[in-house]
């Protein structure tokens, strides 16, 4: 079945740029999405990319997909302390093998430094 | 807010028993899914179930079972509960049964002590 890997953790100074990045396994995955998980909160949709797309850019957020590579990545512009949280990558696979269950990767922890 | 509600919020409870937890979709949501966030598992599917039919089974343990009501909300059952059930299980919406963008509610905490 579907794999997602992330990194467990990234530390970042206010103002600089973020960049999450993420592997999966499998070539049918239709969407990519990140969500973001605050403590003691939900996940909370951040942004997705169709699989024939290269790059998305919604305000601060960049979404770059290499599919060849199988690989995405999330870069956050500007970056503050409200950003700081878990990020999670997770993938679509093919509607009619998989149902429509997301996979996720494990998370990678965001620390934004003052 | 993403519209999604789930309770109880926090659940404590003892080995062998059982438990209902409750998800309510976004408004015009047809489709409910169930997550598992545990520490050593990560985000685990467990079910989903569109317009009241179950559509997609993941890794869903047989004491654990599910349905969704004609008014949409659904249920998740947890019996014979084992230390090892101790989680947080999410409940997501999308607006169809392909619907691709799911929205999470904030999960319930269940402790199986």
């Amino acid at each position: 079945g579907e794999d997602v890997e992330q990194s467990l953790f990234l530390s970042v100074r206010e103002g600089d740029s973020s960049v999450i990045n993420c592997t999966y396994t499998d070539s049918s995955s239709t969407y990519l999405y990140w969500y973001k998980q605050e403590p003691g909160a939900g996940l909370q949709l951040l942004t997705y990319i169709f699989s024939n797309m290269d790059m998305k850019q919604d305000q601060r957020l960049t979404v770059l997909l290499n599919k060849k590579d199988k690989h995405l990545s999330l870069r956050i512009a500007d970056t503050q302390t409200g950003d700081s949280a878990i990020y999670f990558c997770a993938a679509l696979g093919d509607l009619k093998a998989a149902g429509n269950k997301l996979t996720f990767g494990g998370g990678t922890r965001v620390l934004v430094k003052p | 807010d993403s519209g999604v509600t789930q309770t109880p919020k926090h659940l404590i409870t003892a080995t062998g028993q059982r438990v209902t937890l409750r998800c309510s979709p976004r408004s015009g949501d047809l489709s409910v899914y169930w997550y598992q966030q545990s520490l050593d598992q990560g985000l685990q599917f467990l079910i989903q179930y569109y317009n009241g039919e179950e559509r997609a089974k993941g890794n869903i343990l047989e004491r654990f079972s599910a349905q969704q009501f004609p008014d949409l909300h659904s249920e998740l059952n947890l019996s014979s509960l084992e230390l090892g059930d101790s989680a947080l299980y999410f409940c997501a919406s999308s607006e169809s049964f392909g619907g691709h963008e799911q929205y999470f509610g904030p999960g319930t905490r269940l402790t199986v002590t």
